[in-house]
């Protein structure tokens, strides 16, 4: 079945550091979101990429999908302590409803 | 901002035994789902649901699960034989044009 991968797992950065993570699916993607999971919390929506080649900011989020459509990124620039939790990418793969959510990728800040 | 709301927000069970989680969904919502997040591990869909009826599934929602809108603001989700496996973080989610996830029900099977 379709899979969707994220690299790193985990990172540890210092406030003011950026921070990157991949996205990578094993099958092309209609669209990829993005989501935040505070720890303790329930995954909150950031972001929805629909073109090859798309790159969307917010602040200091960068997000960019792929020419592909397999694979995406979301880039931090100047970590803060309010970035602290896991990422999670998620796409819809062909004609289907399921939104399969990414390995995420947990960010601890230490300021 | 609109919220969907789930109850309980903690439910420990007894292995074997039925649970059912609830949640309401946003009022002007269409499309239902539920997912379910082990603990440290990523979020997995389970179903999705579109005019009183599943519309996917995920080869995780077995014949021990099952949804059931019963009135025109609920969605459950029923779990009948518990097992210890099936604890975990339970989200549900609704949407019109991007997803909005409850807060979510721990479950523990004991």
């Amino acid at each position: 079945g379709q899979q969707v991968m994220q690299i790193p797992q985990y990172q540890h950065v210092q406030e003011g550091e950026d921070f990157t993570t991949y996205c990578n699916s094993s099958t092309t993607l209609s669209n990829i979101q993005w989501y935040k999971q505070r720890p303790g919390g329930h995954p909150v929506f950031l972001i929805q990429l629909v073109k090859s080649g798309e790159v969307k900011k917010q602040k200091r989020l960068t997000f960019q999908f792929g020419e592909a459509k397999k694979n995406s990124s979301l880039h931090i620039t100047a970590t803060q302590t309010t970035d602290v939790g896991t990422y999670f990418c998620a796409g819809f793969g062909g004609a289907t409803n399921k939104l399969i959510f990414g390995t995420g990728t947990l960010l601890a800040v230490q300021p | 901002e609109p919220e969907v709301t789930q109850t309980p927000s903690h439910q420990v069970t007894q292995m074997g035994q039925e649970v059912i989680l609830r949640c309401v969904p946003i009022s002007n919502h269409l499309y239902f789902y539920w997912y379910r997040q082990i603990l440290g591990q990523k979020v997995e869909f389970l179903v999705s649901f579109y005019n009183n009826e599943i519309s996917e599934k995920s080869e995780i929602f077995d014949d021990q699960f099952s949804v059931e809108r019963p009135d025109g603001s609920n969605f459950t989700l029923k779990i009948r034989s518990t097992k210890l496996e099936d604890s975990a973080m339970y989200f549900c989610a609704s949407s019109v044009a991007r997803q909005y996830f409850g807060p979510g029900t721990r479950l523990t099977v004991t």
